[in-house]
């Protein structure tokens, strides 16, 4: 149990355009979903976490209106750059927690902006 | 000050090498720790929690050391696939926060 999944896995866009990345829980309830971003060689930095049917709570230094999440339901949350970038390229990751101390990671989904 | 700082290697050892990580949290209220192995290009995967008395599995043994707020990952008789990154996390309650990766590379 406890599988995530991640759609797309790639996406390549070009500057200016907009990207939706789907996060689902598929065999478990999430009332806490995280988003991640990754650079190469670098660690996962924590860039949101989305509370189904509240707003997402962002860390500093991540625009909320670049960077736009949606937790409809206990199994999904979607997360649009808008108006991508070619800086915006990086390896964006979700997790979905099962519980307070339990956490389950979605493949990934690599964005390349031309 | 970060809220968990790991060495990031590179560890380079032989086959067969025992080789240690360790990390450090900065929130004494932590309740929660977990070792992580993120292979290139792919999402972390869940290695082991990691239990106040310390806990075993396999090849691999965790433990922790509230008093020094540090927790450890030790790997016997390293193989070639336990090439790879690894990652401390660490959650005070309500969120999880991660070490920066620690690289281990194992040589034939």
């Amino acid at each position: 149990g406890a599988v995530v999944s991640q759609h797309p896995s790639w996406v390549i866009c070009k500057s200016g355009t907009s990207v939706k990345i789907e996060c689902r829980s598929l065999d478990f309830q999430a009332t806490t979903m995280f988003w991640y971003r990754q650079f190469p060689k670098q660690s996962l930095m924590l860039m949101a976490t989305s509370n189904e049917g509240s707003k997402a709570t962002y860390e500093q230094g991540v625009e909320k209106d670049k960077f736009l999440i949606n937790h409809a339901s206990l199994t999904l949350s979607t997360l649009t750059v808008t108006s991508a970038h070619p800086e915006d390229s990086s390896f964006y990751i979700c997790s979905a927690a099962r519980t307070s101390y339990e956490q389950y990671f979605g493949p990934g989904t690599r964005l390349t902006v031309t | 000050r970060k809220e968990v700082e790991q060495d990031p290697g590179p560890f380079n050892v032989p086959e067969g090498a025992t080789v240690a990580f360790n990390c450090t949290y900065s929130n004494s209220a932590s309740q929660s720790f977990f070792w992580y192995r993120q292979d290139c290009r792919k999402e972390p995967k869940l290695l082991m929690s990691v239990y106040s008395s310390g806990n075993e599995d396999g090849r691999f043994t965790a433990q922790l050391n509230r008093a020094s707020q540090y927790i450890s990952l030790l790997i016997r008789d390293s193989k070639l696939s336990d090439s790879a990154t690894y990652l401390c996390v660490v959650n005070p309650g309500n969120q999880f926060y991660f070490g920066t990766g620690t690289s281990l590379t194992v040589i034939p």
